[in-house]
C-alpha cells in the first residue's frame, strides 16, 4: 500500500478485556516496529520484527503484551487483561533496511486505546 | 543506556521568528540522529536526519547539525510559518547487537501565531 495502515483507529475497552491491534506495513518492508505514545512516558519502543521473527522484544512492558507477524507482512499486537495504564496511542512503523544508518522508519496513524 | 533530552515546550512564536529546539543525546555508541514531526491530527513523519558527525540534515527550511563533541542535534529554522505548528521529536538510533529501535525525546510542541 501507499503507507503504513493501522486498525482500528480508536478502541475503547473495559478493564480486564483483551484487545488486538493490527498493523499493515508498507509493501516490501521487512522490518516492523511497535511503539507506544502516552502523555506520561512519551514515545516508547515495544518490539521489533525482522520478517516473522522478533529479535528485540525488550520494550514489552509485561507478559500481558504479545505480538506476532505473519507472512512477513501484517502484525498484530495483543494486550491481555487490559489495565487503565495501557491507555495510549499505539504506533506501528516499517522500514526497508533496518541495519542501515540512514534507515527511515515510516509510521502509521496509530491506534488510540482507551481502557475504562 | 541511550537517551535523548530535548527542550520542554510548549514554544510559542510569531510568524517569521527564528526557531531553535535544543536536543542532546547520550549513547553507548555512535548513533544516527533524527527529527520527526507530528502535525495536528496526523502521524509521525521524518523531518530530517544525519548519520555522522558534522553532517547537516535539512528539509522544508529546517536544519540540524550532528555535533559529536557536544552530543547535540539542535533543530533550527530561520523564519517559521503558521503551518510549522506541530510537535517535534528528536530521536536517535544506535545499531548495536541487532537492535534498531528509535529512542525519542519527550517532544516539543510548537505553536506559531500570525
Amino acid at each position: 500500500g501507499a503507507g503504513v495502515s493501522q486498525s482500528p483507529s480508536n478502541k475503547v475497552t473495559e478493564k480486564g478485556k483483551d484487545v488486538e491491534l493490527r498493523c499493515d506495513p508498507i509493501s516490501g518492508h521487512t522490518a516492523l516496529y511497535w511503539y507506544r505514545q502516552s502523555l506520561g512516558q512519551g514515545l516508547e519502543f515495544l518490539i521489533y520484527f525482522q520478517g516473522n521473527s522478533a529479535p528485540d522484544k525488550s520494550g514489552l512492558p509485561s507478559d500481558r503484551f504479545s505480538a506476532e507477524r505473519t507472512g512477513g507482512s501484517v502484525s498484530t499486537l495483543t494486550i491481555q487483561r487490559t489495565q487503565q495504564e495501557d491507555s495510549a496511542v499505539y504506533l506501528c512503523a516499517s522500514s526497508l533496511d533496518p541495519g542501515a544508518r540512514s534507515e527511515t522508519q515510516y509510521f502509521g496513524p496509530g491506534t488510540r486505546l482507551l481502557v475504562l | 543506556g541511550n537517551s535523548v533530552t530535548q527542550m520542554e515546550g510548549p514554544v510559542t512564536l510569531s510568524e517569521e521568528a527564528f526557531l531553535t529546539i535544543n536536543c542532546t543525546y547520550t549513547a553507548t555508541g555512535y548513533p544516527s540522529l533524527f527529527w520527526y514531526v507530528q502535525y495536528p491530527g496526523e502521524g509521525l513523519q521524518l523531518l530530517l536526519k544525519a548519520t555522522k558527525a558534522d553532517d547537516k540534515g535539512s528539509n522544508k527550511g529546517f536544519e540540524a547539525t550532528y555535533r559529536k563533541e557536544t552530543t547535540s542535534f539542535h533543530l533550527e529554522k530561520g523564519s517559521v510559518q503558521v503551518s510549522d505548528s506541530a510537535v517535534y521529536f528528536c530521536a536517535l538510533k544506535y545499531s548495536g547487537a541487532g537492535s534498531y529501535q528509535l529512542t525519542f525525546g519527550k517532544g516539543t510542541k510548537l505553536s506559531v501565531i500570525p
